[in-house]
């Protein structure tokens, strides 16, 4: 497509549930990542994907995320057992190169009550 | 540790007049500069960005930036603000050796009338 798509754009989930996220990366861009966006913070680096693999999940913040993207190019995050904490809008890029820069989603808003 | 300051979470200034927000980061290796900018509800948009080929940098809606190596500092400026400039502004840095852009905590620039 002609930009990052994330879906869904908005979701509302009981604490204790599980998320899934998803992202759909510009045609042809091999570096994804995933940040989170907390309210009057800037974006927070959880996960870093260059084709298939992770190749940095270091921003992960504990075993409840996880990530995958298992043909390349669509991305899912998963958030096991919820929590209020974990509301927040996460973020989606995509980049051809690290030095270009990268083309952001425009995000998912989670809330957890 | 790679970082990214930026000085002043809100800056206000008057349509017509000089805009200035500052970024300094820290690095002991040639970093990767970018401006991004965030709309109210809409996603992350690159202003502009710097790789190590000219100091100064010019992006899009009239905005630029320098690259001070000395001052470790990429400050973006705009010789006269729009009321549509109105948003939130993020620095942000990246490396070679790193898999990821560190963004810094933002900064709100408003335009009075």
């Amino acid at each position: 497509g002609a930009g990052v798509s994330q879906t869904p754009s908005n979701k509302v989930t009981e604490k204790g549930k599980y998320v899934e996220l998803r992202c759909d990366p510009i045609s042809g861009h091999t570096a994804l990542y995933w940040y989170r966006q907390s309210l009057g913070q800037g974006p927070e680096f959880l996960i870093y994907f260059q084709g298939t693999g992770a190749a940095d999940d270091s921003g992960l913040p504990n075993d409840r995320f996880f990530a995958v993207r298992p043909e390349g190019s669509v991305s899912t995050l998963k958030i096991q057992r919820t929590e209020r904490g974990d509301s927040a809008v996460y973020l989606c890029a995509s980049s051809p190169d690290r030095e270009k820069g990268y083309t952001f989603g425009s995000g998912t808003r989670l809330t957890v009550v | 540790a790679q970082s990214v300051t930026q000085l002043g979470s809100h800056v206000s200034v008057s349509e017509g007049a000089l805009v200035l927000l500052r970024c300094n980061y820290s690095s002991s290796v040639p970093p990767y500069l970018f401006w991004y900018v965030q709309y109210p509800n809409q996603g992350l948009q690159l202003l502009l960005k710097y790789t190590s080929a000219a100091t100064l940098v010019k992006g899009i809606n009239g905005f630029e930036a320098e690259f001070k190596k000395s001052e470790t500092s990429f400050h973006l400026t705009k010789p006269s603000a729009h009321m549509s400039d109105a948003a939130e502004y993020f620095c942000a840095v990246g490396y070679s050796s790193a898999s990821k852009i560190i963004f810094g905590s933002g900064t709100r620039l408003s335009i009075r009338p």
